[in-house]
């Protein structure tokens, strides 16, 4: 079974605050993925990274991939409302591996 | 881009019936197709692959008795929930794949939002 960890569960912040979620897992995925899912809808791919080490820029996200292909992480500067949402990171299996993601609130 | 869409968004049904939620990809042939479950502020969960013309492939712990997936055809597979439970009441979310390989994308629906009084 390949397992993911998000970390952290639950994150609530001010608006204008920057922010790291971490995804890590024992297994060394060929891709991972980045989704954002908001409340009542299917999860929205933002990014895949493949190559490891390989930093990925969507305007004020931030993605990593570990040079190991085991472990990644999205930082968000300048957080905004808009921002809030679930998110998620899959491994690229057959079929994906979701994390159990991250839940973040930007407050105004 | 790749679409998908489910049908219906919500669904409110009484306990002990049966009730069938679609997904179809509107603009490609989709030759896998998986189908998860959501609880509130829980992650997305596999319960079933599907390829198109064969039977599907549960996750352990799901009842294919219970949960019947038909992917009949490219662009359409169906879930339909037997013998409803106030248990199964959920967010069902399917995603669709062009191909068997792994690094073909998965393509989400909307999600279902399920019911069961």
């Amino acid at each position: 079974t390949q397992l993911l960890e998000q970390s952290p569960q639950f994150l609530s912040i001010q608006e204008g605050e920057n922010l790291t979620v971490y995804c890590n897992s024992s297994s060394v995925f060929s891709s991972l993925q980045w989704y954002r899912q908001e409340p009542g809808e299917g999860p929205v791919l933002l990014v895949t990274v493949v190559t490891g080490g390989e930093v990925k820029k969507l305007k004020r996200l931030t993605f990593q991939f570990g040079d190991a292909r085991k472990d990644s992480s999205l930082h968000i500067t300048a957080a905004q409302p808009g921002d809030t949402g679930l998110y998620l990171c899959a491994g690229v299996w057959t079929p994906l591996v979701f994390g159990k993601g991250t839940r973040l609130s930007v407050i105004a | 881009g790749a679409v998908v869409s489910q049908h219906p968004s919500r669904v409110i049904c009484k306990s002990g019936t049966s009730v069938k939620i679609e997904c179809r990809s509107l603009d490609f042939q989709a030759t896998t197709m998986f189908w998860y479950r959501q609880f509130p502020k829980q992650s997305l969960m596999l319960m079933a692959t599907s390829n198109e013309g064969s039977k599907a492939t549960y996750e352990q712990g799901v009842e294919k008795d219970k949960f019947l997936i038909n992917h009949a055809s490219l662009t359409l597979s169906t879930l339909t929930v037997t013998r409803a439970h106030p248990e199964d009441s959920s967010f069902y979310i399917c995603s669709a794949r062009k191909g068997r390989q792994v690094n073909q994308p998965q393509h989400f629906g909307d999600g279902t939002r399920l019911s069961i009084l």
